[in-house]
């Protein structure tokens, strides 16, 4: 089955830039989408096809996809930013939807 | 504005069944696929199954197929989700939710999440 493999945690400053990896076999050639997740809330699209903000999604959220590795970044990270982050992806080869994952996001 | 209000969810004992309800509204239901996303406790995020807008394209998860089942009332705006056989694994809040449009080959990413409801199973 497909995997999508994330980095545990990342810590960033705020006003600082983070960037969350997801890595999988072939990734570049899938569409990836990222989520965020706070503690006792529902899930928040945030990135979608790779590059594209859902309206209300501030600027400062981003997303490349290239190779092995997509990326989520936030730049001028601000409290309110501090999730769990997850990528997402659906395999057509297995039909499966697939999350990665997750990465903690703290801000210090 | 899309509102998605599961229910259904609450203690069962191993072995046990359940089935869990979405209803949905702010949104032409028939026009979109729908999802089960589900979270275990301290664990990340888990696809469960999808179906799509007519409801004859049905996908799962290795783990829950041949006991799960989703299905939709698309005259009620309502996803649902029968669960059989149910373990101690199967513990987590379902989410449901909609997708960013319908599919035929590529399921869509999920726009908009219900608030979840929380299944345990324990004895």
């Amino acid at each position: 089955s497909y995997v999508l493999t994330q980095p545990p945690s990342v810590s960033v400053a705020p006003g600082e830039t983070a960037r969350i990896t997801c890595g999988g076999n072939d990734i570049g050639s899938k569409s990836v989408h990222w989520y965020q997740k706070k503690p006792g809330q529902a899930p928040v699209l945030v990135i979608y096809y790779d590059s594209d903000r859902p309206s209300g999604i501030p600027e400062r959220f981003s997303g490349s996809n290239s190779g092995k590795t997509a990326t989520l970044t936030i730049t001028r990270v601000e409290a309110g930013d501090e999730a769990d982050y997850y990528c997402q992806v659906w395999d057509i080869t297995s039909d499966h939807g697939v999350f990665g994952t997750g990465t903690k996001v703290t801000v210090l | 504005e899309v509102q998605l209000l599961e229910s259904g969810g609450g203690l069962v004992q191993p072995g046990g069944s359940l089935r869990l309800s979405c209803a949905a509204s702010g949104f032409t239901f028939s026009s979109y696929a729908m999802s089960w996303v589900r979270q275990a406790p301290g664990k990340g995020l888990e696809w469960v199954s999808v179906i799509s807008g007519s409801g004859t394209n049905t996908y799962y998860a290795d783990s829950v197929k041949g006991r799960f089942t989703i299905s939709r009332d698309n005259s009620k705006n309502t996803l649902y989700l029968q669960m059989n056989s149910l373990r101690a694994d199967n513990t987590a809040i379902y989410y449901c939710a909609k997708g960013g449009g319908d599919y035929q080959l590529l399921v869509p990413p999920v726009d908009h999440w219900g608030q979840g409801t929380l299944v345990t199973v324990s004895s």
